[in-house]
């Protein structure tokens, strides 16, 4: 069974920095492209970035660049999202899923953390 | 960046009748389109990708048409359990800037 399991989730003040983890199983984590997918409390779904299956690409959406970086440890199954300068509007719960190439649907999801950036 | 809109908001149907979203680019995806359904306290789930194929373990009763700018999910008699929202996704461009439309809640009647 496909297991994707998010974690790092809490309360944050404006600028602070919170690392989130995804730990995968039950399928050949090395083989999909990772991406975070977050959600701010009742609005929709906004993409934040994904990450090639070597690591060596890496995309993000124009509002996180430069804030947040995301990483992955295939020997672990493990995907990171390091979020710095932090801000309200980054307030969300973050999914992870995976998908078969960068720009492409996601076929398994996580269920989610949330982060809340709050003073 | 392409804009996806969806309509309506808010869609109130009655069990065992049909649904039709509907979703609309800004400019044109192809058939680079999918659809998730996500229950409230849930995560999204695929249904739909390449604008019609359904995915994995996904009743007949979800179908998917369109190509280009104009896409519509209908769900051909709605079960319990489909009382949700839902949500289309365009994967058209690259470097990857993957959006969504804002949404369209089903609810019962």
């Amino acid at each position: 069974e496909v297991q994707l399991v998010e974690s790092g989730g809490g309360l944050v003040q404006p600028g602070g920095s919170l690392r989130l983890s995804c730990a995968a199983s039950g399928f050949t984590f090395s083989s999909y492209w990772m991406s975070w997918v977050r959600q701010a409390p009742g609005k929709g779904l906004e993409w934040v970035a994904n990450i090639k299956q070597d690591g060596s690409e890496k995309y993000y959406v124009d509002s996180v660049k430069g804030r947040f970086t995301i990483s992955r440890d295939n020997a672990k199954n493990s995907l990171y999202l390091q979020m710095n300068s932090l801000r309200a509007e980054d307030t969300a719960v973050y999914y992870c899923a995976s998908s078969a190439s960068s720009s492409s649907w996601w076929n398994y999801w996580g269920q989610g953390t949330l982060v809340t950036v709050s003073s | 960046e392409i804009v996806m809109t969806q309509s309506p908001a808010t869609l109130s149907v009655s069990p065992g009748e049909r649904a039709t979203l509907s979703c609309r680019a800004s400019q044109s995806v192809s058939s680079n389109l999918a659809w998730y359904q996500q229950k409230p306290g849930q995560a999204p789930r695929l249904l739909i990708y390449g604008a019609s194929t359904r995915a994995t373990g996904i009743p007949a009763r979800f179908s998917g048409s369109g190509s280009g700018t104009e896409f519509t999910l209908t769900i051909s008699s709605l079960q319990s359990e489909d009382f949700a929202v839902y949500y289309c996704q365009q994967y058209n461009n690259w470097p990857p800037r993957l959006t969504f439309g804002g949404g369209t809640k089903v609810e019962i009647k």
